[in-house]
């Protein structure tokens, strides 16, 4: 069975554009959750939803944003991107949102 | 969730037990102890949880005093692959999604 997968795996925007990231978890997990990673420290929570609901959102600024679709994949956008949302961009599924999770490789992100 | 508090580092002999400590003063009765570990530009992966029992699987080790406020996890038979960062974990099964990493430790396996 295939894992959770993330796309893309690098990107390299630019102060002030947008960014899409991309998730999809593993076949009948109805939860997903997004984390930010960057350098030398431990993820931080971002968003989870759970069957097309917000269940959860950390401490980050509106310009985060996140959905999921019907299938339970799922989508993480950044507006306005900063030099400081470089950072390693972490999604998590799990079959009910109530236990272990299992993570994606994540994509790198990387502003200029 | 409860606070964690891990040593920023430690090292293995390779084929020794590794013995990764996690201390969670604050933990409430209803809360998990969960460890997860990060090999270099990959995703956390899952080890192992546990309330209060110990709890073993083909992975590690879990020891938790009596009093819950402390754990260690035990790599048995550390080899040169097992060298990332460990993250121990404390929160209630309600919502995993909402997990709190702090900075883990780093273990380096040598051989």
């Amino acid at each position: 069975d295939a894992g959770v997968t993330q796309s893309p795996t690098h990107l390299i925007k630019t102060r002030g554009q947008h960014v899409t990231l991309r998730c999809s978890p593993i076949s009948g997990h109805k939860s997903v959750s997004w984390y930010q990673q960057v350098l030398g420290q431990g993820p931080q929570f971002i968003f989870q939803y759970y069957e097309k609901e917000e269940r959860g959102r950390g401490n980050f600024p509106d310009r985060f944003s996140a959905r999921q679709f019907p299938n339970y994949s799922s989508e993480l956008n950044v507006n306005a991107l900063l030099l400081g949302d470089s950072a390693l961009y972490l999604c998590a599924s799990s079959a009910q949102g109530v236990e272990k999770l299992f993570f994606g490789s994540g994509t790198q992100l990387s502003v200029l | 969730d409860a606070k964690t508090t891990q040593p920023p580092s430690m090292d293995c002999a390779e084929g020794r037990a590794a013995n990764l400590p996690c201390n969670h003063s604050t933990i409430s009765g209803n809360e998990y102890v969960y460890w997860y570990r990060q090999i270099h530009s990959q995703g956390p992966q899952y080890i192992i949880h546990g309330l209060k029992n110990n709890e073993t699987n083909e992975m590690a080790s879990l020891i938790i005093t009596e009093d819950r406020k402390s754990s260690t996890l035990i790599l048995p038979h550390a080899t040169l692959r097992d060298t990332a960062v460990y993250y121990c974990i404390v929160r209630v099964n309600t919502n995993a999604g909402k997990s709190t990493f702090g900075d883990g430790t780093t273990l380096t396996v040598k051989p």
